[in-house]
């Protein structure tokens, strides 16, 4: 089946510092990709919709300016966490489906990064 | 969109069938009942997805009875691979491929 791979599995940051998570389809191209957060023993929380080449979709409560999302490929969306806090600690989640796809059998998720914020 | 209400968790020896119960009172017509599966550390992955009746695959079974407004995630013979959080989602046809909105999930404890 079709992959969608995140780069990287974990990183630990200092307090201060940008990480740069990358997402990628393998096999398939994608126009829209979505980028989740979920801290320990909680549910997924989408965060945005990125849209290859315009401006992400933010969902309510979430900053634009501190998730930096680009989609600058039909197979590629990046997710930067600008000035990392130990609160931005968690396990982020892309997935992504191919052009025209209109099932959920068809959505696939990455395998996760999580993130540590010294 | 449709919220949805399943139990937090479930325990469950090998070689048992585990049902999980969702209800989505509030489940529009247009509306598909979708289930995923994660581990621990790993993205979700997709079950199985179904409007009516009963839907069969090689991993799972759904049953939807005709009102619509709950269904039943079977998963037969359970091995200690099985343990997982299980999410059901109610998405609308037009969402397909798209966002979801994830609930609370029901974290299943498979012993031996």
């Amino acid at each position: 089946g079709a992959v969608v791979s995140q780069h990287p599995s974990w990183v630990i940051c200092k307090s201060g510092t940008s990480v740069k998570i990358e997402c990628r389809s393998l096999d398939f191209q994608a126009t829209t990709m979505f980028w989740y957060r979920q801290f320990p023993k909680q549910s997924l929380m989408l965060m945005a919709t990125s849209n290859e080449g315009s401006k992400a979709t933010y969902e309510q409560g979430v900053e634009k300016d501190k998730f930096l999302i680009n989609h600058a490929s039909l197979t590629l969306s990046t997710l930067t966490v600008t000035s990392a806090h130990p609160e931005d600690s968690s396990f982020y989640i892309c997935s992504a489906s191919p052009i025209g796809s209109a099932t959920n059998e068809k959505l696939f998720f990455g395998s996760g990064t999580q993130l540590s914020v010294l | 969109l449709a919220k949805t209400t399943q139990p937090i968790s479930m325990d469950s020896y090998e070689g048992q069938e585990v049902n999980i119960t969702c209800s989505h009172n509030n489940i529009a017509t247009n509306d598909y009942i979708t289930w995923y599966q994660q581990f621990p550390s790993q993205g979700p992955r997709f079950i199985i997805q179904g409007y009516k009746t009963k839907v069969t695959n090689e991993v799972a079974s759904l049953f939807i009875p005709a009102d619509r407004k709950s269904s039943t995630l079977s998963l037969p013979r359970v091995s200690l691979s099985d343990t997982a959080v299980y999410y059901c989602l109610v998405v609308p046809i037009y969402n397909q491929g798209g966002k979801l909105i994830f609930g609370q999930g029901t974290e299943l404890s498979v012993k031996p």
